[in-house]
């Protein structure tokens, strides 16, 4: 089935660990993202790729980096990690096109400690 | 600026109407989205508004946009137990970056 997968699902993380949150899509989309959830703030986009081999900051990029080697991945890494990492984070894609609709991963459920 | 606000929660009675409300900031948006996330799960685009047009019906859901005032609303019909979920909208900005509200949990009951 074409979608986003996720990897992983969950992860508890001790502070200052490095931590890559995986994100993979069969459906040849250009454009892909990542945002965090958090209760009462909604989705804040963290990095976005319009397309492969570029990136783009979001409203909240600072302590996380993004690459986009080729068409289907999209990783996003924790250098150092911070309590306040703690967040759904949701992986998405695009065909890139004006009003094309997001189509969203399952999330990764991160808690640091 | 670009906030899109939305209330936290609504409650509603099964077979009555939920009425979900967004305000955003940006006049310029050229496409309005409501999003349904159900629990565990990511975000389904349900329906969305070109900036042009004032209602879009879709079977049980409607939408209205009042430009005006900036505000956008998600009319279901009918409410089911099944239309428990979180509804965000978001607004579409320079083409490339969604911008999403704080989620509305809409709650059915009996």
């Amino acid at each position: 089935i074409a979608g986003i997968t996720q990897a992983p699902t969950s992860q508890i993380l001790a502070a200052g660990r490095r931590m890559t949150l995986r994100c993979t899509q069969d459906m040849r989309h250009n454009a892909m993202y990542w945002y965090r959830q958090d209760l009462g703030l909604g989705l804040r986009l963290i990095h976005y790729s319009n397309t492969a081999g570029t990136t783009g900051k979001g409203e909240v990029p600072d302590g996380y980096s993004v690459s986009r080697a080729n068409t289907d991945d999209f990783p996003l890494t924790l250098a150092s990690a911070v309590p306040s990492q703690t967040s759904v984070y949701f992986c998405a894609s695009s065909d890139g096109t004006a009003n094309s609709p997001l189509h969203f991963g399952n999330g990764t459920r991160l808690t640091v400690t | 600026g670009e906030d899109v606000e939305q209330s936290l929660f609504l409650s509603v009675r099964e077979g009555d109407s939920s009425v979900i409300n967004c305000t955003y900031t940006d006049s310029s948006s050229t496409y309005l989205y409501w999003y349904k996330q159900e629990p565990g799960a990511g975000l389904q685009l349900l329906t969305y508004i070109f900036s042009n047009m004032d209602m879009k019906q879709d079977q049980r859901l409607t939408v209205l946009l009042n430009k005006k005032d900036k505000h956008l609303s998600l009319r279901i019909a009918d409410t089911q137990t099944g239309d428990s979920a979180i509804y965000f909208c978001a607004e579409i900005l320079n083409t490339d970056k969604l911008i999403f509200g704080t989620g509305t949990r809409l709650q059915v009951f009996p």
